[in-house]
């Protein structure tokens, strides 16, 4: 079965530091990769996805994620963070062309100003 | 252009009492499914639909049953409510590859 995994369950940081989260996935065949964010309060919101090509993509509010396909890894990256970034964020997994899209557990980020 | 669309954002129930979680889009998209949020737990898919008159179960499927008599609408029903069941409940809904996913508010259901 398909499964995805963030490392990191709650993170936190002050303002202008790097962020790295984690997520790694069991599938062997073709995925599609998400972030998704979820404000306080709000619901979720893609940040950034991967489907093919570049395997280094950008989204919104400076996040990247790269895709390591011999590692199965999607990690999100910010050079540096702001307290508005304050949320939590999924890494989700769709494998093949069911439409299933199987989430890790969250990571929750605190930034402090 | 209204997107995903989740009704009551609140609700209270008893267990054993029934209802409906509606959602509908207006996206055309072919692609519907139904979560739940629970901490610690991420997101789990319930039930899922790829287009009117087709569903099929995800990770947790007990105590919800679902249908899609239309592109716009799949309502989510708890027959018997528990409190197990108590939860965000997320829909969204993609084009017909199943692309990018488009999230509803969600419904916060309490079970007491």
């Amino acid at each position: 079965a398909q499964s995805v995994s963030q490392h990191n369950h709650h993170v936190i940081l002050s303002e202008a530091a790097s962020l790295e989260l984690g997520c790694n996935y069991s599938y062997g065949g073709t995925v599609n990769l998400f972030w998704y964010v979820q404000y306080p309060g709000q619901h979720l919101q893609l940040l950034l996805k991967y489907f093919s090509g570049d395997p280094l993509v950008k989204g919104i509010k400076g996040f990247e994620a790269e895709f390591i396909k011999s590692k199965f890894s999607f990690n999100l990256r910010k050079p540096s963070v702001q307290w508005s970034d304050t949320a939590e964020y999924f890494c989700a997994v769709k494998a093949g062309n069911t439409g299933k899209l199987i989430f890790g557990q969250g990571t929750t980020l605190q930034v402090k100003p | 252009n209204a997107g995903v669309t989740q009704t009551p954002k609140f609700q209270v129930l008893k267990t054993g009492q029934s209802m409906t979680l509606q959602c509908a889009q207006d996206m055309n998209h072919e692609y519907m499914s139904w979560y739940r949020q629970d901490p610690g737990m991420g997101l789990r898919l319930i039930h899922y639909s790829v287009g009117a008159g087709i569903t099929d179960q995800g990770e947790v499927p007990n105590g919800y049953n679902v249908s899609r008599s239309t592109t716009e609408d799949f309502p989510l029903r708890l027959l018997s409510a528990a409190p197990s069941q108590t939860s965000v409940y997320f829909c969204a809904s993609s084009g017909p590859l199943g692309e990018t996913q488009y999230f509803g508010p969600g419904t916060r259901l309490l079970v007491l």
